[in-house]
């Protein structure tokens, strides 16, 4: 059973950028698959932030594209997220998933890892 | 892209049927047949219960079915059981090359 672990800072300053690795595990990163990240913020719906394949080929949400950067480390069997310019909007519950390789769903979740921005 | 409506909450009696709605746009549910819905308990992953609208993945009870029907779909759990009480998420591919989801339906079962 594919096995998903995001880590980082649970406390990120405003202006500041967010950054969040997923561990992938029991599975290869490097299969024909896309590896997704998913947030929720407080009282809000999930929100699909992106995805990102083994080559280095992204797709994100047009609302969060210019702050946004994904990368693959296949060396290290993990993935990664970087959000630019937080402000407090941007807490969240932020999910990692494998999605199927067409991309359309998440087979896969990680448990989730909470992200609070504030000074 | 605005997310997909779906109603805040839905419940049911053990060993009865409710149905999940998910109103989306001709730019997301009403052109594509790639629909997911997702199972979400308290502090838990989150788990594909449906995918292609109507298809279960392998493990995944009987009991629950998707439909589509123009811009919504739908998640009906048959046999309402105690272990169902959750928050369920639909989520769609959209026409901007990207994927939206609900707002979620917290599911409790009386």
């Amino acid at each position: 059973q594919v096995q998903l672990q995001e880590s980082g800072p649970g406390l990120v300053e405003p202006s500041d950028t967010l950054s969040l690795t997923c561990a992938v595990s029991v599975y290869s990163i490097s299969s024909t698959n896309w590896w997704g990240w998913i947030r929720q913020s407080p009282g809000k719906g999930l929100e699909w932030i992106g995805y990102i394949n083994y080559s280095g080929s992204t797709y994100y949400n047009p609302s969060l594209k210019s702050r946004v950067t994904m990368s693959v480390d296949t060396s290290k069997s993990h993935f990664s997220l970087k959000l630019s310019s937080v402000t407090a909007v941007d807490t969240a519950v932020y999910y990692c998933a494998r999605y199927e390789r067409r991309g359309y769903y998440g087979d896969y979740w990680g448990q989730g890892t909470l992200v609070t921005v504030s000074s | 892209q605005s997310a997909l409506t779906q109603p805040a909450s839905v419940s049911g009696s053990p060993g009865q049927a409710i149905t999940i709605s998910c109103t989306g746009t001709s730019s997301d549910v009403g052109t594509y047949n790639l629909v997911s819905w997702y199972q979400r308990h308290p502090g838990k992953a989150p788990k594909l219960m449906i995918y292609d609208v109507t298809n279960r993945p392998s493990g995944v009870s009987n009991r629950f079915s998707g439909s589509k029907s123009g811009n919504t779909a739908s998640l009906t759990i048959s046999g309402l059981q105690a272990e169902d009480e959750a928050d369920y998420f639909c989520s769609s591919y959209t026409t901007s090359t990207s994927l939206v989801f609900g707002g979620g339906t917290k599911v409790t079962v009386l």
